[in-house]
């Protein structure tokens, strides 16, 4: 087991063009979290799956953050519209369901620069 | 609102001078504290996970414990390879499994 992979590691873009990130979780795991931390800051909560249901959306996530996991393995997350404050780390982490417990995993996130 | 402070902001230690990180916090019922050791341009890495006041664990020169209002970091004759930046987030209620981060202590040792 490799651990939580995504894809790309980096992204410039420039503002108002859409952008769209892989996350790989390990594989035994059901739940699947999405991140974001800019400069100097901890990860900010976006997002996540218990298997291919989204469980929970940040109330500051804008509509134009979508994220799927369609058959409960990879997850997407896509950004619409990009604007510059978009521009940060976008982090996945993974997880066993448990009752107790169930460390959340995390991958190499994705740079997002938006010009 | 659930809030996480951390404390320091920042730590520069000389190789061998142990101290101590400190992570306060504020939920409506806490299901888990966690540590993470987060590299620059890098993914957060598990460190240790607490459930209870009074918990203690220990990996390598590192030692986590908690208190019902705060949980603390030491860092025992650390050396250089430990600079890092620390976050703590806690897990909050039994219906949301996001973490809640600090804002991290970036911690340098130095020769």
């Amino acid at each position: 087991d490799t651990g939580v992979s995504q894809d790309p590691r980096h992204k410039i873009t420039k503002r108002g063009q859409n952008v769209t990130f892989r996350c790989d979780p390990i594989s035994e795991h059901n739940r699947l979290y999405w991140y974001r931390q800019t400069l100097g800051q901890g990860p900010e909560f976006l997002t996540y799956f218990q298997n291919e249901a989204q469980l929970e959306k940040s109330r500051l996530l804008s509509d134009r953050f979508s994220a799927e996991r369609p058959k409960g393995s990879f997850s997407t997350l896509e950004i619409q519209r990009t604007e510059q404050g978009d521009s940060a780390m976008y982090l996945c982490a993974s997880s066993e369901k448990l009752l107790v417990g169930g460390e959340q995993f995390f991958g190499p996130g994705t740079r997002l620069t938006v010009l | 609102e659930d809030q996480v402070t951390q404390s320091p902001e920042a730590l520069r230690l000389q190789e061998g001078e142990s101290s101590s990180l400190n992570c306060s916090y504020t939920v409506s019922g806490l299901r888990g504290l966690f540590w993470y050791r987060q590299d620059p341009g890098k993914g957060p890495e598990f460190l240790f996970t607490l459930y209870s006041a009074g918990e203690e664990k220990e990996k390598e020169r590192l030692k986590a414990t908690l208190t019902k209002k705060e949980s603390f970091l030491h860092i025992t004759a650390p050396k250089p390879e430990d600079s890092a930046t620390y976050l703590c987030a806690v897990q909050a209620g039994w219906d949301t499994d996001k973490l809640i981060f600090g804002t991290g202590t970036r911690l340098q040792v130095f020769p």
